[in-house]
C-alpha cells in the first residue's frame, strides 16, 4: 500500500496563476483533509470531504476549492495564486469521523508551494 | 484559531533523558491525540485518548488528560536521538480535528 500520496511534492507560482494539487489514498477512507502549515504554526483545515462527492470548508477556506469526484482522490485548487498562500500543503484521510475513537489521520508528504 | 496549545515550544534534552509536553485546549472535545512530524515530512499518528479516559501508555510513550483543566500531558521516556521532531496535539470534535502550533524536540546524543 502506498496510502496517501501527493503531487506536485515542489510547486513555484507566479501571482495570478493557478494549480490543482492532487492526492491519493489506497487505504478506501471515506474522510479526507487538506491543511496548510506555515512556520512557527500548527496545521490550519482548508477543506475537507466526509464521502465522495462531497465538501465542506475548514478554518481557512478563502481562496481555495476542492473536489472530492472519486473516493480515493481529494483535489485542492488554487485559482489565482497570491504570495499568502506560499505554505507546505498536507493531504490526509482517515477511516472515520473526527468524534470517533478510529479517526487516526494518515497524512501524506506534502507540496512545498512557493507564490511569487 | 488553535484549538490546542502546546508548552513549550521548544525542548533541548540528553539521549535517555526523559520528555514532556504538554497541550492545552479551549472548548469540549471527543478525543484527543498526539502527532509527531520529522523534518520536512508528513505527520505520523502517535496515540489517541478518548475524553472518558485518563491516561493512556503505547511503548515508552504515556499521555494522560485532564478533561477538568482542558489538559494532556505527552511524556517520552528513555529519549533517543531519533525522537528528535515536532510534536503536535490534535482535538477532534465533530467534523473536525484542530492542531496545535507543536513542541519541537531535539534530543542531543
Amino acid at each position: 500500500n502506498a496510502g496517501v500520496t501527493q503531487t506536485p511534492k515542489f510547486r513555484v507560482l507566479k501571482t495570478g496563476q493557478s494549480m490543482t494539487l492532487l492526492c491519493a489514498q489506497d487505504m478506501n477512507h471515506e474522510y479526507m483533509y487538506w491543511y496548510r502549515q506555515d512556520p512557527g504554526m500548527g496545521l490550519r483545515l482548508i477543506h475537507y470531504s466526509v464521502g465522495e462527492g462531497t465538501t465542506a470548508k475548514g478554518e481557512v477556506p478563502d481562496g481555495y476549492n476542492v473536489s472530492r469526484l472519486k473516493k480515493q482522490n481529494f483535489l485542492l485548487g488554487l485559482e489565482s495564486a497570491a504570495p499568502s498562500q506560499t505554505s507546505v500543503y498536507f493531504c490526509a484521510s482517515s477511516p472515520d469521523s473526527p468524534a470517533s475513537s478510529y479517526n487516526e489521520q494518515f497524512f501524506g508528504p506534502g507540496t512545498r508551494l512557493t507564490v511569487l | 484559531s488553535q484549538q490546542g496549545e502546546e508548552d513549550p515550544q521548544a525542548l533541548s534534552i540528553q539521549e535517555g533523558e526523559n520528555a514532556t509536553m504538554n497541550c492545552s485546549y479551549k472548548t469540549s472535545i471527543n478525543n484527543l491525540q498526539w502527532y509527531r512530524q520529522n523534518s520536512g515530512r508528513g505527520l505520523v499518528h502517535l496515540i489517541l485518548i478518548r475524553s472518558n479516559e485518563r491516561e493512556k501508555h503505547s511503548g515508552r510513550l504515556r499521555v494522560t488528560l485532564d478533561t477538568s483543566k482542558k489538559s494532556s500531558s505527552l511524556l517520552i521516556t528513555a529519549s533517543r536521538a531519533a525522537d528528535t521532531a515536532s510534536y503536535f496535539c490534535a482535538t477532534a470534535g465533530g467534523f473536525k480535528t484542530i492542531f496545535g502550533a507543536g513542541t519541537r524536540l531535539f534530543v542531543k546524543a
